[in-house]
């Protein structure tokens, strides 16, 4: 089974706080993806990478960055925390045929 | 702009029943499909993959209809543990792949 796992399940930080989030997974994947859910927003991608030392904006990035020094570890930096930055976050990797297999997510909480 | 459109319900249904859901796509380059479970504040897990030719696992049949761009859910005897949130999801091969998520349909089903 793939297994994708996040670093932390909550998280409470202070606005202008710098976060890190970190996701591994454990199934070779090249893909990986960090996006946000908020309700009635639904699921909007944040960054993505495909490979090593590569990353690609996705439809929010503003506020964000990632790091892919590693190919089983993906991770998601806010540079300075803000309250509307408040939101559950989901790592997931991706398979060659496009199955993507999500972490357990971790939902931070800025004050 | 890629959409994919859900009717967000909830459908209400007693155990037992039948329920259907629908999604429509608007990237006609579209090319992988999938449904997803959201059990509430838990991480999106994949369902089923959906083949043009149509496919069923066990309870659950899903179909694809290209040409009116749109995919299907059928859900056949319905169990108290298949209340969650169903979301449609749909794969362009445009530009970077990145996978399409609808906003889901929550379905409760009742005793």
């Amino acid at each position: 089974d793939v297994k994708v796992t996040q670093s932390s399940r909550y998280l409470v930080k202070r606005t202008g706080e710098k976060v890190f989030l970190e996701c591994v997974q454990d199934m070779d994947h090249e893909n990986m993806f960090w996006y946000r859910q908020d309700p009635g927003l639904g699921l909007r991608l944040i960054y993505f990478s495909y490979d090593v030392k590569m990353k690609e904006k996705g439809d929010i990035p503003e506020g964000y960055s990632v790091s892919r020094e590693k190919k089983e570890r993906f991770s998601l930096i806010l540079e300075s925390a803000s309250t509307n930055q408040t939101s559950m976050y989901l790592c997931a990797s991706r398979s060659v045929s496009y199955e993507q297999y999500f972490g357990p997510g971790t939902r931070l909480t800025v004050t | 702009r890629k959409e994919v459109e859900q009717d967000p319900g909830p459908f209400n249904v007693p155990e037992g029943a039948t329920v259907a859901f629908n999604c429509t796509y608007s990237n006609s380059a579209s090319q992988s499909f999938f449904w997803y479970r959201q059990d509430c504040r838990k991480e999106p897990k994949l369902l089923m993959s959906v083949y043009s030719s149509g496919n069923e696992d066990g309870r659950f049949t899903a179909q694809l209809n290209r040409a009116s761009q749109y995919i299907s859910l059928l859900i056949r005897d319905s169990k108290l543990s298949d209340s969650a949130t169903y979301l449609c999801v749909v794969n362009s091969l445009e530009g970077y792949s990145t996978l399409t998520f609808g906003k889901g349909t929550m379905l409760l089903v009742s005793p």
